[in-house]
């Protein structure tokens, strides 16, 4: 059983620049959250993919977007970079949206540093 | 609004127990999720509550009071490795994302 992965693992960008960062779910797994996380703090919710469809939305501005596509892999669009943005950018998959015990399952993240 | 609160950090002994807490006030309850998050790491989990009550696993425990927006992970038989970052997560049943704590930094001395 393959993990949650991510791709690039650092990066860096210049304000302004836009970014893709990718995240392959762990197999069998249809739901993708995405999530952003400042240095000590708790992740922040981005949006959620269920079966290539957002279902869920943080409270982020537009030029954070998404995709999902059919075997349930994922891209993080990120548009008009600032300096804020500088982040580890989580991704988790799951099984499942509708609650219960739906487990979401990390990959090892994207550093994203924004100069 | 949502608002989460966890101590910023905790010092406990090897060997020795000890309990975080969570407090929690959102729009909407459907369950309560806490993470460990290990320095430069992706968080991993560690226990789910949705019913008031203990669930017990292995040395980690996690208790849920839903009418007192209350939780604690109890950690038992201290292990210099349980040195990390304990994340309460609450999950919002309006459209079932999570809604994070700030996480709370726990320390292990020999």
């Amino acid at each position: 059983e393959t993990g949650v992965t991510q791709s690039p693992t650092h990066l860096i960008k210049t304000r302004g620049q836009q970014v893709t960062l990718r995240c392959s779910s762990q197999s069998g797994h249809n739901t993708v959250s995405w999530y952003q996380q400042a240095l000590g703090q708790g992740p922040q919710f981005i949006f959620q993919y269920y079966r290539e469809e957002e279902n869920g939305r943080g409270n982020f501005p537009p030029r954070f977007s998404g995709l999902q596509f059919p075997n349930y892999s994922s891209e993080l669009n990120v548009n008009a970079l600032e300096l804020d943005d500088s982040a580890l950018y989580l991704c988790a998959s799951s099984s499942g949206t509708s609650g219960g015990n739906y487990e979401q399952y990390f990959g090892p993240g994207t550093r994203l540093t924004v100069t | 609004g949502q608002n989460i609160d966890q101590p910023t950090e905790m010092t406990a002994t090897e060997g020795a127990i000890v309990q975080i807490n969570c407090t929690y006030q959102t729009s909407g309850f459907n369950g309560l999720f806490w993470y460990q998050q290990h320095a430069g790491e992706a968080p991993t989990f560690l226990s789910y509550n949705v019913l008031d009550g203990l669930e017990e696993k292995g040395r980690f425990s996690s208790f849920l009071s839903r009418s007192k927006g209350y939780s604690y992970l109890l950690l038992k038989e201290l292990q210099m490795k349980d040195s990390a970052s304990y994340l309460c997560a609450v999950r919002d049943n309006s459209n079932y994302q999570l809604i994070w704590g700030a996480g709370t930094k726990l320390i292990i001395k020999p």
